[in-house]
Formats: structure tokens, C-alpha cells, sequence
């Protein structure tokens, strides 16, 4: 038990669909994390929120839109997605944003294909 | 730009040594961190180094020179149970954490 849940596991979609990722973190940590993770590729930080506010967006295109309720919840809706975005999308969190030790704690990953 | 650079793959033997090597540039260093990943499983932390030196934890020791922009990643006594992706990750002075894209480790009998 990592204490951050994901779902779902797996899901395949074409690229007409609409779809959302779920991730809940039961740490009480402050900042959460989106990653795509493709096959032999450093992890791609994709938006960070803390304290429910997104800091970041690295250049993510607008098909990918993500939403964070309260500090537990995450999701990330996905729509129009092309092939290339198929990959593992892994959630995150962590006690704070800055800081000297900063340890991420990682759920279990959603293994997305696009057909 | 920021780069994280480390092994694609290593091969080593059960019940030996390993070193995993991985080499930084990056806009400023606030800690190196170490990440196991099985196939198909989340990431999983195992060291952060800050300060110059070695770590120890158990079998696993880590160790950073940040002059030179280097960490290693040295399993002893390997097991089976070791074989698994190891992740280089480094915090930059925006406290973003950049990744390697990880080292495939196989452990044969």
C-alpha cells in the first residue's frame, strides 16, 4: 500500500473519446503530481498542484486538462488523445512543493492505449 | 538545457556487487534521489543525497559528489528480487525533480 490509489489500471480508448484519470493520495500531503512515462524515456512532469493550485504546465497540450478538487483528489480528463499519447500516466504526491527533502510518493500508474 | 544521464542497461549475477552510475547537469542542485521501479509498479524511493559522500541502507548505498556532478547507486548481495528499473532523479533550484530515463537492471542465477 503506497497510499496512492489510481484508477483505472488500464484503459484503452479511441481517439474520439473523452476519459478521466483518477488519482487520491491518503498522506496528507500538500502537493500532487501528474507523469507520463513512456517506454525508455526519462518521466515527463507534466502539472503539479499544491494546495490545490496549479504551479505547473509544462507545455502539455490543451487535450490533456487537469483537475484538483482538494488536496487528496487529482484527476487528469483526457480528449481527442492521439496515438502518441499512449504511455503509463503515473500520480504523485508529496508533503510540500519546495523544500530540501522532497520524497514523491508514486501510485501505481494508468496504462493508457490509444487506438 | 537539463540532463540526467545513466545506463540503459546492466547484467550482473546473484549474490554479487552492482554499481549504477548517473551523471547530472542541471540549474542548480537541491538533492539527488534514487527510485526503484519493478516492471509494471510504481516507483518506489530508496535514497536522497545532498550532501557529498556515501549513504548506507542496508544493501543499498548511494553516493554524490556534487563537484563533479555524479551519483552512484551500489547493490551488494544481489537477489532476484533486485532485478528492476533504478530511476536518477535530481531537484533543481525550482525545486522540480528532472529524471534519468532509468537503468534496466537483470540479475541472472
Amino acid at each position: 500500500e503506497t497510499g496512492v490509489t489510481q484508477t483505472p489500471r488500464h484503459l484503452v480508448m479511441g481517439m474520439t473519446n473523452k476519459k478521466s484519470l483518477k488519482c487520491e493520495q491518503h498522506l496528507g500531503h500538500n502537493a500532487m503530481y501528474w507523469y507520463k512515462q513512456s517506454a525508455k524515456k526519462p518521466l515527463e512532469l507534466m502539472f503539479v498542484y499544491n494546495f490545490k493550485e496549479q504551479t505547473e504546465n509544462n507545455s502539455v497540450p490543451s487535450r490533456f486538462s487537469p483537475e484538483c478538487p482538494n488536496s487528496s483528489h487529482l484527476f487528469l480528463h483526457l480528449h481527442t488523445l492521439q496515438p502518441e499519447d499512449s504511455a503509463l500516466y503515473l500520480c504523485a504526491s508529496s508533503h510540500q512543493l519546495a523544500g530540501d527533502y522532497n520524497e514523491q510518493f508514486f501510485g501505481p500508474g494508468t496504462r493508457l492505449t490509444v487506438l | 538545457g537539463q540532463n540526467i544521464d545513466q545506463p540503459t542497461e546492466m547484467t550482473a549475477t546473484e549474490g554479487a556487487i552492482v554499481q549504477i552510475n548517473c551523471t547530472y547537469q542541471t540549474s542548480g542542485f537541491n538533492g539527488l534521489f534514487w527510485y526503484q521501479q519493478h516492471a509494471g509498479e510504481a516507483p518506489t524511493f530508496l535514497s536522497y543525497n545532498v550532501l557529498d559522500g556515501l549513504e548506507e541502507k542496508g544493501r543499498f548505498s548511494s553516493f554524490l559528489s556534487r563537484s563533479k556532478g555524479y551519483s552512484y547507486l551500489l547493490l551488494k548481495e544481489l537477489q532476484m528480487k533486485d532485478s528492476a528499473s533504478y530511476l536518477c532523479a535530481v531537484l533543481d533550484s525550482n525545486y522540480q525533480l528532472i529524471w534519468g530515463a532509468g537503468t534496466k537492471l537483470i540479475i541472472k542465477p
